[in-house]
């Protein structure tokens, strides 16, 4: 599936540096947060979620924060690798919604050589 | 373990004209859901289908529909085609829930209506 292309900021990245992904979202009612990678080709794929009695959450490489109080999400990626390359969406549950996840609009990592 | 597969990846329809995707979910998962993906709006969610029954609903007129089969496997159908529904439809399935579970996506089928 080819990614959202056409109007996603971009993010530049030095090989090897680290990247933070920011995102923010609208509701402070929604309990559950997630990330996603997109490469181009492909669907969504899942990173890391955290739920929002949660400020902080590592994986392997990446690593989510949550800052309730200005309703802001980042990701984190230690060591950005070429394979890092794709569009990254955040996701929020949002109770009052019957469960449905909303989606951001994306950002789009670029790793330099 | 196989993952998620839709079909057709690739579609060409004119405007009125109707027509059905499918999606096949990883195997032992319930539930599927169903999204649009376009450059203007993102990632929308259409629907989602757990044992047989649509449990959620997302902001899209009634041409969309969808189903979901005893075995799992689920269609989408959007009748009386128009130009906007152009997008990449995106099937995924997660072992309960779509919500609080990791959700499996497809590849996607890219309609484009003309």
């Amino acid at each position: 599936g080819e990614s959202v292309g056409l109007h996603l900021p971009t993010l530049s990245v030095q090989e090897g540096d680290n990247s933070i992904i920011n995102c923010a979202y609208s509701n402070s009612a929604s309990d559950y947060f997630i990330w996603y990678k997109q490469e181009s080709g492909k669907g969504p794929q899942f990173i890391i979620d955290i739920r929002s009695n949660m400020d902080k959450r590592q994986g392997q490489r990446v690593t989510v924060l949550l800052n309730k109080t200005v309703k802001h999400l980042s990701l984190q990626i230690a060591a950005t690798q070429p394979g890092d390359s794709a569009v990254y969406f955040c996701a929020e549950n949002m109770e009052n919604r019957d469960d449905k996840i909303i989606f951001g609009k994306g950002t789009r990592l670029h790793i330099l050589p | 373990k196989a993952g998620v597969t839709q079909t057709p990846r690739y579609l060409i329809k004119t405007r009125g004209q109707q027509v059905t995707l499918s999606c096949s979910p990883i195997s032992g998962h319930r539930s599927v859901s169903w999204y649009q993906q376009t450059p203007g709006q993102g990632l929308q969610f259409l629907f989602e289908y757990f044992s047989e029954t649509q449990r959620n609903k997302g902001n899209f007129p009634g041409r969309f529909s969808g189903r979901q089969f005893s075995n799992s496997r689920s269609e989408m159908n959007v009748s009386t085609l128009e130009l906007g529904d152009s997008a990449l439809y995106l099937c995924a399935s997660s072992l309960v829930a779509a919500i609080s579970y990791e959700q499996y996506f497809g590849p996607g089928t890219r309609l484009t209506v003309t």
